[in-house]
């Protein structure tokens, strides 16, 4: 079965770093893009960036960039998503997503099932 | 960036109803567009992608259409499943954006 399987909720203090993971079985993870989307709690979805795993090839959105950096592993299959100074606004779902391009599909078909990050003092 | 305006906000109707959404683009996506479902608690769920193509395994009653700037999602016999927070995507260009969502609740 395609699926992408997201790391545990984390609850942090201000300041402290985060990495999550995403990892994909079932698929050639390495030749896909791999996003990541932020959902604030009661928001709606808003997207971060994605990376190519094979050469790690990287968008980032313009209004997050800085604020985040996005890696991945293609020998464990794994996408990243890391802060390094975490802020109380970063408070929310975290999902990771496959971009389906190869069959045409162009979009996000696979989606994790969300790590929910919170941070407070 | 490209901004998506979905409308309406919320959405009351009853099992059976026919229901539509629209979603406007700033600027053309040509037929770049999707369209999620999602549930309190989940994952988004990918219904419809390059404005018409149904998802594998959606329903028949889920349907879209549209093109340039102007889409819309349409329900064509509501029922109790189809209960959730739909949102528009477009993925012409990055960033990708999505509109605000609209939530479809029971009237």
């Amino acid at each position: 079965e395609l699926q992408l399987v997201q790391s545990g909720a984390e609850v942090k203090k201000p300041g402290e770093a985060l990495k999550i993971s995403c990892k994909g079985s079932g698929h050639s993870f390495i030749n896909y893009w791999i996003g990541w989307v932020r959902q604030m709690p009661g928001k709606g979805l808003e997207w971060m960036g994605v990376i190519y795993p094979n050469n790690s090839d990287i968008r980032y959105s313009p209004s997050l960039q800085g604020q985040v950096t996005i890696s991945a592993d293609k020998s464990i299959s794994t996408a990243y998503l890391e802060w390094s100074s975490l802020k109380a606004s970063d408070t929310a779902m975290y999902f990771c997503a496959r971009r389906d391009w190869n069959s045409g599909r162009g979009t996000f078909d696979i989606w994790g099932q969300g790590t929910l990050v919170t941070v407070s003092s | 960036d490209i901004q998506m305006t979905q409308s309406p906000s919320t959405l009351s109707a009853s099992v059976g109803d026919r229901v539509t959404i629209t979603c406007r683009a700033s600027q053309s996506i040509s037929s770049w567009l999707a369209w999620y479902q999602q549930k309190p608690g989940k994952a988004p769920k990918l219904l419809i992608y390059k404005v018409s193509n149904l998802e594998s395994g959606v329903p028949s009653r889920f349907s879209g259409s549209g093109s340039g700037t102007e889409f819309s999602l349409t329900i064509s016999s509501l029922q109790p499943d189809d209960f959730a927070t739909y949102y528009c995507q477009q993925y012409k260009s990055y960033p990708w954006t999505f509109g605000q969502g609209t939530k479809v609740e029971i009237k």
